[in-house]
């Protein structure tokens, strides 16, 4: 039973391209959350959805677009890959009414952009 | 500022020995949550521990155990018996609604420490 899934978990892409990372909870919680980690393994923010709305979008440029279809689903699409945008994307999720609203983390997806 | 900060960029253990991974925070608000995450070399985020700011005892699971000395702003992770499995990057991190514009709706992590077990 995956709790927190995403897809692909490896992404190899040119500079300029448009790619999703797809990421979906079977936990019933009702907040999902993108981080960054980039090659020194620092973890940071991206975003944070509740109930599909919005909360958080720790400065993050422009060309990255979460989407959340549903309490779920939280998708990330980025447009005109950077060589800096190289990276492990994690997608992450909690129920915020939980005692601890623990964040369980997805498997990741790395992203290489050439 | 560092809001979480990890002294020891790298540890070894010996099998079947304790070790403490030390972590410090900083925050201002009376309400925060600290966890503690294994990431091994396959790169999952494994969820090991939690301890709330409110909490009186410290958190114990299994092996984990918090050493939450709240005065000190201090949350060290107790790994008993150290196993080879537990060679991985382990990762400090808060959740406090100051670091968050007044919510509860991210992670603040440290630099990790990167454990090794030795045989």
């Amino acid at each position: 039973d995956t709790a927190v899934s995403q897809t692909p978990k490896y992404l190899v892409t040119q500079m300029g391209n448009d790619k999703s990372i797809k990421c979906e909870q079977n936990l019933g919680h009702d907040t999902m959350y993108w981080y960054k980690q980039d090659s020194k393994k620092f973890l940071k923010i991206m975003f944070s959805y509740n109930n599909k709305e919005l909360i958080i979008n720790e400065t993050v440029p422009n060309r990255f677009s979460p989407k959340s279809p549903d309490k779920a689903h939280l998708n990330l699409h980025i447009n005109s890959l950077e060589l800096g945008d190289s990276a492990v994307y994690f997608c992450a999720s909690s129920l915020l009414r939980g005692s601890t609203d623990t964040q369980y983390f997805g498997p990741g997806t790395r992203l290489t952009v050439l | 500022a560092q809001k979480i900060t990890q002294t020891q960029p790298g540890m070894f253990v010996q099998e079947k020995e304790a070790v403490t991974l030390d972590c410090t925070y900083d925050t201002s608000d009376p309400s925060y949550g600290l966890f503690w995450y294994k990431q091994p070399s396959s790169g999952e985020m494994i969820f090991l521990i939690y301890q709330g700011s409110y909490d009186q005892q410290n958190a114990t699971e299994g092996r984990y155990s918090l050493n939450f000395q709240k005065a000190r702003k201090s949350a060290n992770l107790v790994i008993s018996a150290s196993q080879l499995g537990d060679s991985a990057m382990y990762f400090c991190a808060m959740r406090d609604p100051q670091n968050s514009g007044g919510s509860n709706y991210k992670l603040t992590f440290g630099k990790g420490t990167l454990l090794t077990v030795n045989p």
